[in-house]
């Protein structure tokens, strides 16, 4: 079964540090591109991050660029968001995600289950 | 960056019906444009990408169509599961890839 579960997420002031994990399962993690999509509280989804399969950076949306890093480690099948400068607006819900495949990097066709991450002193 | 902008905002309909959703982008994505369905308590789905191309395990029902600013879902007759919000997503400019607003199919 193809399977994506994401970990990390959890309650921080404003200003501090975060770091999501990724981990895959059946498929071939190496062969995809993976993305970050987040959803704030009763809203809608909002991209947040995406990377190619050998570690080339898809990009950032605005929001984030210059606070967020993405990673990923095709070893041990895992994707990961390391998030600095947290702000308040950066609480939602975080998914990742995984492309159809390496020509169409774009669409995400398997979606985690999510983490929540709250800011809030 | 490129404005995707759905409607309605709700479509009230009941099972067996008809559904009919539109997504309007400021500006030409070609036909590069996937839809998505989310259930409460879910994550979102991949129906459709391309603007008419179903993704694998995507029911017949669900048709996507258009090309340059105006797209429609349409659902051929409404099954009890496709109460859910939906989204459009282009990615003719990227990043950021945007995502329209939503539109939450209900049960009248």
């Amino acid at each position: 079964e193809v399977q994506l579960v994401e970990s990390g997420g959890g309650l921080v002031q404003p200003g501090r540090s975060l770091r999501l994990s990724c981990a895959a399962s059946g498929f071939i993690f190496d062969d995809y591109p993976i993305h970050w999509v987040r959803q704030a509280p009763g809203k809608g989804l909002e991209w947040v991050s995406g990377i190619r399969w050998n570690g080339g950076i898809i990009g950032y949306a605005d929001s984030v660029r210059g606070r967020f890093t993405i990673s990923r480690d095709n070893a041990k099948n895992s994707l990961y968001l390391q998030m600095s400068s947290l702000r308040v607006e950066d609480t939602a819900f975080y998914y990742c995600t995984k492309a159809i495949s390496s020509s169409a990097p774009y669409y995400m066709d398997v979606w985690g289950k999510g983490t929540t991450v709250t800011v809030s002193s | 960056d490129i404005v995707l902008t759905q409607s309605p905002a709700t479509l009230s309909l009941s099972p067996g019906e008809r559904a009919t959703l539109s997504c309007r982008a400021s500006q030409s994505v070609s036909s590069y444009l996937a839809w998505y369905q989310q259930k409460p308590g879910q994550a979102p789905r991949l129906l459709v990408y391309d603007a008419s191309s179903r993704a694998a395990d995507t029911p017949a029902r669900f048709s996507g169509s258009g090309s340059g600013t105006d797209f429609t879902l349409t659902i051929s007759s409404l099954e009890p599961e496709d109460f859910a919000v939906y989204y459009c997503h282009q990615r003719r400019n990227w990043p950021p890839g945007t995502f329209g607003q939503g539109t939450k199919v209900e049960i009248k």
